[in-house]
This record gives structure tokens, C-alpha cells and sequence, in this order.
């Protein structure tokens, strides 16, 4: 079973609409990010969450993206208005079974903005 | 300013060659991570290896073997008699140890082929 579960695995979306991307850690962890990964490209870090505050962002998360922990365990990602240029791999991250030091990645929720 | 460079965009070999995959960082800080990420075909991120940066010795996982070296600020990672199984991209990336946030700064990925 994996340590990260991530869903939808892929969704597509008109520009504009809202989007909201879940993930569901095995472990009740405290620290928490969410990668983007633009097609054939690196991957490049958004957020990071502790203890339900976000401890850093990145320039490309601005006012359109937040992050949330609704229920004590699932992690969100919400885009609030679609851009094409949003069409990407999102990857959640934990700190894994290794350690603080090491990280497991979700299987990603590939989202198409049309 | 930290940053994770590999400068081979694309490497392809024949099964049971050799191949290392270079990683050159920048960072300024004392206290550093360095990791290496597959992402095969399916595009999942599997994590591959951590070392710290007061670690210098070099590992061997199986096939996998990886070199740190501080002096020139590289962590190479070579794998002997490569299979097929072995195509993908592989990440090179690099946490620096702050309280809290110790994000990973990746590298721009080596997509590695290997030929039956």
C-alpha cells in the first residue's frame, strides 16, 4: 500500500474552474508539500505545510493557489481559476518511512487545463 | 543561491554497458541533503537515495553506485550492466537544512535509454 495517495490520478478542466487536488498520507505526518512537474520538465517545488500552516511557498504559488487540511488527515491543493499554463504533474510529498530527511512522493494528479 | 545542475539532457546505451549520470550543485550553506529520484515511464518519483553532506563515502545499492564528492561539489550516480528496465528519468536534487523548510531543489533530469 502506499505511503501517499493521491487523487484524481487525471483531470481535466475548462480555464477558469476551480480545481481542487487531494492527498492522503498512510502516516499522520506533519510536514507536507506539493510539487508541479510542466510536462518533459523539472520538477519544482509550490508549498510546504507544518502543522497546519504553510512554512514556505515558491513564486509560482500566488493568490490563485491555496492549501488546506480539511479533516486532520487529507491534504488539498486548490486552484481557483485555471490557467492553461497550470496543465501539469502535481506531486504531493511526505517525509518518509527513512526519516524527516527522506521524502515519498504521491503517484501525481496529471491535470489538462482546456 | 541553491542550485542542481545535469548537464546531460539524454543519455542512451546498450543493455549491460555502464553509464553514469552526473549532478553538480550549488549551495551555501554547511549543512546539506542530496537525493536521487527515478521517474520511469509511468511517471511516479521513486526515491533512489539521501546523503548528507558530512557524508562522503560512497554507496553501493546493487547495480546502483553513487560518488559524492564535496571538493567538486558533484554526486554522480553510475549504474553497472544497465537493463532495459533502467530507462528513465532520473532526478538529481538538493535540500538545505532549514528548521522547517527543507524543500528539494531539483535538477532538470537525465533521461537515460537503454537498448535491448
Amino acid at each position: 500500500e502506499p505511503e501517499v495517495t493521491q487523487t484524481p490520478s487525471h483531470q481535466v478542466t475548462q480555464m477558469g474552474q476551480e480545481v481542487i487536488l487531494r492527498c492522503v498520507p498512510i502516516s499522520n505526518h506533519l510536514y507536507f508539500y506539493w510539487y508541479r512537474q510542466i510536462l518533459g520538465q523539472k520538477v519544482e517545488f509550490l508549498v510546504s505545510f507544518y502543522n497546519n500552516e504553510i512554512s514556505e511557498k515558491s513564486e509560482i504559488f500566488d493568490d490563485q493557489f491555496s492549501v488546506e487540511r480539511p479533516d486532520g488527515s487529507n491534504f488539498t491543493l486548490k486552484i481557483r481559476s485555471t490557467k492553461l499554463e497550470d496543465s501539469a504533474m502535481y506531486f504531493c510529498a511526505t517525509p518518509s518511512g527513512q526519516g524527516r530527511w527522506g521524502y515519498t512522493f504521491g503517484s501525481g494528479t496529471r491535470l489538462t487545463v482546456v | 543561491a541553491q542550485k542542481v545542475t545535469q548537464a546531460q539532457t539524454e543519455i542512451s546505451v546498450v543493455e549491460k554497458e555502464d553509464v553514469t549520470l552526473d549532478c553538480v550543485y550549488e549551495t551555501r550553506d554547511t549543512t546539506y541533503y542530496l537525493f536521487w529520484y527515478k521517474q520511469p515511464p509511468s511517471g511516479e518519483l521513486v526515491f533512489l537515495i539521501r546523503r548528507n553532506s558530512f557524508d562522503e563515502q560512497n554507496e553501493i545499492s546493487g547495480r546502483y553506485s553513487w560518488n559524492f564528492q564535496k571538493s567538486t561539489s558533484s554526486f554522480n550516480f553510475t549504474i553497472t550492466a544497465s537493463q532495459v528496465v533502467d530507462s528513465a528519468v532520473y532526478f538529481c536534487a538538493l535540500s538545505e537544512a532549514r528548521g522547517n523548510t527543507d524543500k528539494l531543489i531539483f535538477g532538470t533530469g537525465t533521461r537515460l535509454q537503454v537498448f535491448p
